[in-house]
């Protein structure tokens, strides 16, 4: 597709389950960025990628989240013993290479509601 | 680290109407962006900031970077029903003080409501 595409776009847990969430850029994107909205805030950073590697994680809370990007290209969040503080909207964006105007081009993002 | 506070929280105006938006810097702003949001969608970008006094337009939408750099506001002239939404402002980190220019501080957004 022509945008980011998250999946799922909702997903519902019980706590202490684990839970993934997708990411897959905009082809030809090598930056890719994770943030997450809770209600009635705005986002808040998590983790960018510079291709394959996490250049800065600096925005995760604590070692129960974890972010891969293997190829460079899709790159899926991962929550383990999820707790009822982690429900938030999870979105993510990817950016062009040569910087432009510095757009960020943000999914739809993915609605995490753990029970 | 920096915050910033979006005024008013909310605003419901009648279409054709003009309306302001406010985003202030508790520290000097390096990149500043406008996004907006509609319910259960992405962010969209709107526009970029970076010196001051700039200021930049997109059909009926104009933001604007005070000389200071501390302070933007987003004027849109003519509201009609399509403009509602949540509008965010963010902004980078400047480089060489370990911030990434897209690790974005977002403020809590502007709900606005354009009425018919």
């Amino acid at each position: 597709g022509a945008g980011v595409s998250q999946t799922p776009s909702n997903k519902v847990t019980e706590k202490g389950k684990y839970v993934e969430l997708r990411c897959d850029p905009i082809s030809g994107h090598t930056a890719l960025y994770w943030y997450r909205q809770s209600l009635g805030q705005g986002p808040e950073f998590l983790i960018y990628f510079q291709g394959t590697g996490a250049a800065d994680d600096s925005g995760l809370p604590n070692d129960r989240f974890f972010a891969v990007r293997p190829e460079g290209s899709v790159s899926t969040l991962k929550i383990q013993r999820t707790e009822r503080g982690d429900s938030a909207v999870y979105l993510c964006a990817s950016s062009s290479p040569s910087g432009g105007t510095g757009e960020l081009f943000f999914g739809e993002g993915s609605r995490l509601t753990v029970l | 680290s920096q915050e910033l506070e979006q005024s008013p929280q909310s605003l419901i105006v009648q279409e054709g109407k003009n309306l302001t938006i406010n985003c202030t810097s508790s520290k000097t702003l390096y990149g500043l962006y406008w996004y907006k949001q509609k319910y259960g969608e992405g962010l969209i970008f709107l526009m970029m900031l970076q010196k001051g006094g700039e200021e930049k337009s997109h059909e009926k939408i104009t933001a604007k970077l005070d000389e200071k750099k501390q302070q933007s506001s987003l004027h849109i002239t003519a509201s009609q029903p399509s403009h509602a939404g949540i509008y965010l402002c963010g902004a980078d980190s400047p480089r060489g003080s370990g911030g990434s220019n897209y690790k974005l501080t977002f403020g809590k957004g502007t709900l606005l409501t354009v009425n018919p």
